[in-house]
């Protein structure tokens, strides 16, 4: 059975860099063809899709958040981090990791971290 | 705003069928799969549709996903009030080389 947990601070301030993590189990990141995407949802509103790493560390990244996001994953400890730098109040939203295969794309879900982004 | 776009509401009565759309380019659902999910308010999104019209296991056949050229759309037949839920397309996009998704359709039973 696959499951993934997101973690993280619930509050950043403007301008601060946000970490999360996901821990995940019932799959290796090592397997071929397997990855982990973010994604995330401000109150109210739509899907958006983050960043994604795949199990040869092949990463993509939202190009209208590039400059803001980096990826990484560390098998070892079956977990994927993201980090957003330059935090804005915009940038609260309900953050999503999520298990990706090539054939079922965005298959299994975290249940999601709610982050805020106040002074 | 999403880059694919999906009516923000629908509606129908139980027993009924009701078709939700979504409109793309030929840069996403022109030449990629087409995706659904259903989310509950609260909760997580669940994958319902993969590869334009397969279903996950456990997903009912009520539920039924279609693509034709830059378009593609779920169908839900005998609607029930648990249906009640919003639901979302997504797809991957080769010029922006990253997934997207659509704006979302809430829908009433």
């Amino acid at each position: 059975q696959i499951t993934l947990k997101e973690s993280g601070p619930t509050l950043v301030k403007p301008t601060q860099t946000l970490t999360l993590t996901c821990t995940f189990s019932g799959f290796s990141l090592s397997t071929s063809g397997v990855g982990v995407g973010w994604i995330r949802q401000p109150p109210g509103k739509a899907l958006e899709w983050l960043a994604l790493i795949y199990w040869n560390d092949d990463k993509r990244y939202s190009p209208f958040l590039k400059s803001r996001l980096t990826i990484t994953k560390d098998t070892s400890k079956n977990q994927v981090v993201l980090t957003m730098t330059s935090m804005d109040p915009v940038d609260t939203a309900t953050y999503y990791c999520a298990h990706h295969r090539q054939v079922y794309g965005m298959d299994v879900w975290g249940l999601g971290t709610t982050v805020t982004v106040s002074s | 705003q999403s880059v694919l776009t999906q009516p923000p509401s629908a509606s129908e009565t139980p027993g009924q069928r009701v078709t939700i759309s979504c409109s793309g380019s030929s840069s996403n659902i022109g030449s990629s799969y087409v995706y659904w999910y259903q989310q509950f308010p609260g909760t997580a999104p669940k994958l319902l549709v993969y590869r334009n019209n397969q279903r996950p296991s456990g997903v009912p056949d009520r539920f039924s996903g279609s693509k034709s050229g830059t378009s593609a759309s779920l169908a839900i037949s005998g609607l029930r009030s648990e249906d009640e839920s919003d639901y979302y397309c997504s797809a991957w996009d080769d010029r922006l080389n990253g997934w997207v998704f659509g704006g979302g359709t809430r829908l009433t039973v």
